[in-house]
């Protein structure tokens, strides 16, 4: 019984191109958040959503946009793909914007060729 | 603003060794520390979280991690590696959307 699962698990696309991954959670949580892990293993959050108003946007080029249809949904968006945009991207979950841990995905791995 | 630091990229240990993987924050009011690990090609795991009282607290799989305030480090550490451990270790502080995460430490196991 997954607690919060992406799809798709990989992605490989060309530079140019629009996809979207898409994020849902059964835990009941209001908090939903889209991570970015690079090569080197760095997560960075890119957006997160409360009771589907997005509360952070960190700095992300514009290509990028989320979308929370209802609080268990947060799915990403990405126009004009770019070769730097291949990473593997994490979804998260939370109780609330102030609850203590975070629960993660599986993650999708993009690849831009 | 909040901030973890992991001074350890890559540590090796051999198996049945002890462990303790460095993690220190800065975080303005009371943390909520957490280490969680990511095995190769999946997600994020949660191994242990403090939020108060006592300051040494248990997790899954045989880790555990102290607390110090004065230190403002929230070291993991696991007395008897297994190879099954070699995995991404990730300090993170804060709670929920303002949790923010360290760089990582990369544990190899040696037979």
């Amino acid at each position: 019984d997954t607690a919060v699962s992406q799809t798709p698990k990989y992605l490989v696309t060309q530079m140019g191109n629009d996809k979207s991954i898409k994020c849902e959670q059964n835990l009941g949580h209001d908090t939903m958040y889209w991570y970015k892990q690079d090569s080197k293993k760095f997560l960075k959050i890119m957006f997160s959503y409360n009771n589907k108003e997005l509360i952070i946007n960190e700095t992300v080029p514009n290509r990028f946009s989320p979308k929370s249809p209802d609080k268990a949904h947060l799915n990403l968006h990405i126009n004009s793909l770019e070769l730097g945009d291949s990473a593997v991207y994490f979804c998260a979950s939370s109780l609330g914007r102030r609850s203590y841990e975070q629960y993660f995905g599986p993650g999708t791995r993009l690849t831009v060729t | 603003a909040q901030s973890v630091t992991q001074p350890d990229i890559h540590i090796t240990v051999s198996e049945g060794a002890s462990l303790e993987l460095r993690c220190n924050y800065s975080y303005g009011a009371t943390p909520y520390l957490f280490w969680y690990v990511q095995s190769p090609g999946q997600g994020l795991q949660l191994l242990l979280k403090y939020f108060s009282g006592d300051t040494l607290v248990q997790g899954i799989k045989g880790f555990e991690a102290e607390f110090k305030r004065s230190q403002s480090s929230f070291n993991l550490r696991k007395p008897s590696v297994h190879w099954s451990d070699a995995a991404e270790y990730f300090c993170a502080v804060g709670p929920g959307a303002d949790m923010r995460f360290g760089a990582g430490t990369r544990l190899t196991v040696k037979p």
